[in-house]
């Protein structure tokens, strides 16, 4: 697609539910990037792909986090159990490839854990 | 989680004045990059830093790739109201492809 594509926009959930958050690169980019992104702050590392493979998970908060990108294009971000502290603006970004500097984000996800 | 240290943390300034922002870390970066990012929106890149001590422009914003790899500054010249934003640095750490994040200069343009 022509931008980041990330789904859905908002979702409400309650304290204990899984919630999936799914993200669409820019149509021919290898690598894809969560963050996590609270009120005021910059944007949080969360894992890393190239290609389908995850090549960094080092900043997933908690094994209740994963996320995958099986056929190397769309990803998905899966909280399971979530916590009210898992409240956040979820953000997406992908590059054209590793190391080639550029990278370009989603409008985000926004997730309220009541 | 890690993030750089970014400063000023805010900024308030007259239309027209010149804002200087930096990015400051301990550690060694391949690559900066320079976002906006504007309330409810995504960041937006506004430059990209390849090599050390290169120095970017992009219409009234010029950017700098520190010679030690640990920093880097962002000018914006002659301010406008559509200035008003979050800027935020991301740095390449040295040795992989994670882009770790500043903390944000918030700059407020008064007419």
């Amino acid at each position: 697609g022509a931008g980041v594509s990330q789904s859905p926009r908002y979702k409400v959930t309650k304290r204990g539910q899984d919630v999936a958050l799914r993200c669409d690169p820019i149509s021919g980019h290898v690598s894809l990037y969560w963050y996590r992104q609270a009120l005021g702050q910059g944007p949080e590392f969360l894992t890393y792909f190239n290609y389908e493979a995850q090549q960094d998970k080092s900043g997933l908060p908690n094994d209740r986090f994963s996320a995958e990108r099986p056929e190397g294009s769309i990803s998905t971000l899966t909280i399971q159990r979530t916590e009210q502290r898992d409240s956040a603006m979820y953000r997406c970004a992908s590059s054209l490839g590793p190391g080639t500097g550029e990278l370009f984000f989603g409008e985000g996800s926004r997730l309220t854990v009541l | 989680g890690q993030q750089l240290n970014q400063s000023p943390q805010s900024m308030f300034i007259q239309e027209g004045e010149d804002v200087s922002m930096n990015c400051t870390s301990s550690s060694i970066f391949n690559t900066w990059l320079w976002y906006k990012q504007d309330p409810g929106e995504g960041p937006v890149l506004l430059i990209a830093l390849y090599k050390a001590g290169e120095l970017t422009s992009n219409g009234r914003l010029t950017a700098q790739f520190g010679i030690t790899r640990k920093d880097s500054f962002l000018n914006i010249s002659a301010s406008i109201p559509s200035d008003v934003g979050i800027y935020f640095c991301a740095g390449q750490l040295q040795g992989t492809y994670k882009y770790i994040f500043g903390t944000g200069t918030r700059l407020k343009v008064l007419a």
